[in-house]
């Protein structure tokens, strides 16, 4: 069965902090992974798309990283501000049958 | 500024009654999914249309909702009667397929119904 598992469930860090947010999946056949930010009472926004031959991507203080061999994607936050407080959402494309899996995302909360 | 635009963006009503959902896709896009949200879930594919057509449904209960792509600027998505259960944020997205890589998934504002 296609499952998307992040961790941590929810996390709180100071502003300013850095930190790192973990997805692990067992989707196969592996298509791509894509990291969506979703604020409070709004709907998801993607943040970066990884494929199968990449292993990282900036998109600003945000860094995403694949390991296609252990099926896990980090995403590591730089220097956190108070706007990142939101959800954070990995969702895996298989190949062939375009189907997504969502993961059940990570709760972030900076504060000052 | 393409944007998915969703109607109601919050809905309170009663048990057994009617409920319909309204999504306006970003114009060019191929591909409208509806999804549910709650706490305890996350997010959940309800159905799924590829040029208006439904590809996957399998998701949604169907004794009582349905979703329909009435034309290409408009899908709906409706629940008779509605639940409690039903409560639950209910987001549309949009995107374009082309080939065997689907895009991003453009996200809608959603829904919020709260079925008393």
């Amino acid at each position: 069965k296609n499952q998307v598992e992040q961790s941590p469930q929810s996390l709180i860090i100071l502003e300013g902090k850095n930190c790192t947010l973990q997805c692990n999946y067992t989707v196969s056949p592996f298509s791509n992974l894509r990291w969506y930010k979703q604020d409070t009472g709004r709907g998801p926004v993607s943040l970066t798309i990884m494929t199968f031959s990449e292993n990282t991507k900036s998109n600003g203080r945000y860094t995403a990283t694949l390991d296609a061999d252990t099926k896990q994607s980090s995403l590591h936050i730089t220097a956190s501000q108070l706007s990142d407080s939101a959800s954070y959402i990995c969702v895996v494309r298989t190949g062939g049958g375009n189907k997504l899996t969502f993961g059940t995302g990570t709760q972030l909360k900076v504060e000052l | 500024d393409a944007r998915v635009t969703q109607t109601p963006r919050h809905k309170v009503t009663e048990m057994g009654q009617e409920v319909t959902m309204r999504c306006q896709p970003i114009l060019g896009h191929n591909t409208v999914f509806w999804y549910r949200q709650t706490m305890m879930q996350g997010l959940e594919l309800l159905a799924y249309f590829r040029n208006r057509a439904p590809l996957d449904d399998s998701g949604m209960p169907k004794d009582r909702f349905s979703a329909e792509m009435p034309d290409a600027t408009l899908a709906t998505l409706k629940i008779q009667p509605s639940e409690p259960r039903d409560s639950a944020v209910y987001f549309c997205a949009s995107g374009l397929v082309m080939g065997v890589n689907t895009g991003e998934l453009f996200f809608g504002e959603g829904s919020r119904l709260t079925v008393l």
